[in-house]
């Protein structure tokens, strides 16, 4: 079946530190791939997504690559502030919806 | 637009109790979904609806039922509560489209539910 991999945290960085969180998955066919942002108290919101093998997903200043030949997704930052802490979720999608793998979460503390 | 909204935020029920968490969307979506979520287990699809009237099974549906007879609304019912359905319920929901920037599902904010 497909799987979605990532670390749980937490992830601890300064204000202005650069951040990456790995994601990998195992999929059957073509997926979707997405990143989602939870913030405290709050539900899932769509940070970025790739649809396609090179295909850069980018918002906020946050930004992935789907890169085929390792199987990942990984999330990049290049300064993150205190309003970046949340915790986010890595995920593919093969069909509709309904066929949403999501990671485990990671959560990211970002101190000033 | 409210987007999608969920009652209750917070729930403390004992266990063999039953109760209705209620799901609204106010975006004429077709797709509504119901997910848990576990710590160290992301969020996992307890049953789905593909339009008003319509209910399908996800990955974990057992000790759920659902309804969606509105096509705003999709209700997630727990008839006789366990401990083992502590967790934090999310309600989601997209307008079917699976490419372009119309392609994005849309959460509520969650019900903590406890069983004791």
């Amino acid at each position: 079946g497909n799987s979605v991999t990532q670390m749980e945290g937490p992830v601890t960085l300064s204000e202005e530190a650069f951040l990456t969180i790995n994601c990998t998955y195992t999929a059957t066919g073509y997926p979707s791939l997405f990143w989602y942002v939870q913030y405290p108290g709050e539900g899932l919101q769509l940070l970025l997504k790739a649809t396609k093998a090179d295909d850069k997903g980018s918002n906020k200043g946050f930004e992935a690559t789907y890169r085929k030949e390792t199987t990942s997704f990984h999330l990049e930052k290049g300064s993150v502030q205190v309003s970046d802490s949340a915790v986010y979720f890595c995920a593919l999608r093969t069909g509709g919806y309904q066929k949403v793998t999501f990671g485990i979460g990671t959560k990211l503390q970002v101190i000033p | 637009n409210a987007g999608v909204t969920q009652t209750p935020k917070f729930r403390v029920l004992k266990t063999g109790q039953s109760m209705t968490l209620l799901c609204a969307q106010d975006m004429n979506h077709e797709y509504m979904y119901w997910y848990r979520q576990d710590p160290g287990m992301g969020l996992r699809l307890i049953h789905y609806s593909v339009g008003e009237g319509t209910t399908a099974k996800g990955e974990v549906p057992d000790g759920y039922n659902v309804s969606r007879l509105k096509k705003q609304n999709f209700l997630l019912g727990l008839e006789s509560a366990a401990p083992s359905q502590t967790s934090v319920y999310f309600c989601a929901s997209n307008n079917g489209r699976l490419a372009g920037d119309t392609d994005t599902q849309y959460f509520g904010p969650g019900t903590r539910l406890t069983v004791l």
